[in-house]
């Protein structure tokens, strides 16, 4: 059974375009992570939750934004897309400390047009 | 800021060889370390963990650990095809932030 699920898979969106990629998890993990995943790149922290506690990146774009409406559910909102914003997006989850399993998703891939 | 060092590769190694992957970290303050695997197109997933200075052995994998020198190892035997894949090193405590990952080729 998926454990952390995104959605969805496959985002098409048009350059400017609002988006917001969901992902939801079953594992009651209290921290959350999303990442941005380009070609032969590792995956790069965009921001992270513990908890409701909300911990930005220092160079994530101020177009990418985030909400946490509850344990289960977080979402990716980027507002302005561009061409660069073009990759798979990863969403993980993990218990408190980070000295524990992290649990990703299948990611979604955004093609930006 | 946690920094995370790995040789990007591609490592190319024939069936049956031992593949060697490092990484070098500089947060001293790091007690655990985490190996994930990451196959194209897919998401990462866990394959080893280790706490403790010295080897931690699971299967055909090794993790070896000096926090002393700062650096982390994993070693693959008997490598299979199935291995290639990019291995991506993570300190543990706090944030979840990745090496920059080691491409492994293994051919026939």
């Amino acid at each position: 059974d998926a454990m952390v699920i995104q959605n969805p898979r496959y985002q098409v969106t048009q350059f400017g375009k609002p988006v917001t990629l969901s992902c939801s998890q079953t594992l009651n993990h209290n921290v959350m992570y999303w990442y941005q995943q380009k070609s032969s790149q590792a995956p790069k922290l965009l921001f992270h939750y513990y908890d409701k506690d909300f911990n930005n990146e220092a160079d994530t774009p101020d177009n990418f934004q985030s909400r946490r409406p509850n344990t289960s559910f977080c979402f990716l909102d980027i507002r302005s897309p561009g061409l660069g914003d073009a990759a798979m997006y990863l969403c993980a989850t993990q218990t408190g400390g980070g000295n524990t399993e992290a649990f990703f998703g299948q990611g979604t891939r955004l093609t930006v047009v | 800021q946690k920094e995370v060092e790995q040789n990007s590769g591609p490592l190319s190694v024939p069936e049956g060889a031992i593949a060697s992957l490092n990484c070098t970290y500089s947060d001293r303050g790091s007690q655990s370390f985490f190996w994930y695997r990451q196959y194209s197109g897919k998401s990462p997933e866990l394959i080893m963990s280790i706490y403790s200075n010295g080897d931690k052995e699971d299967g055909r994998f090794t993790a070896q650990l000096n926090k002393a020198s700062q650096y982390v190892s994993l070693l693959i035997r008997d490598s299979q095809p199935s291995d290639s894949a990019t291995y991506l090193c993570a300190p543990g405590g706090g944030k979840l932030i990745f090496g920059t990952g080691t491409r492994l080729q293994v051919f026939p």
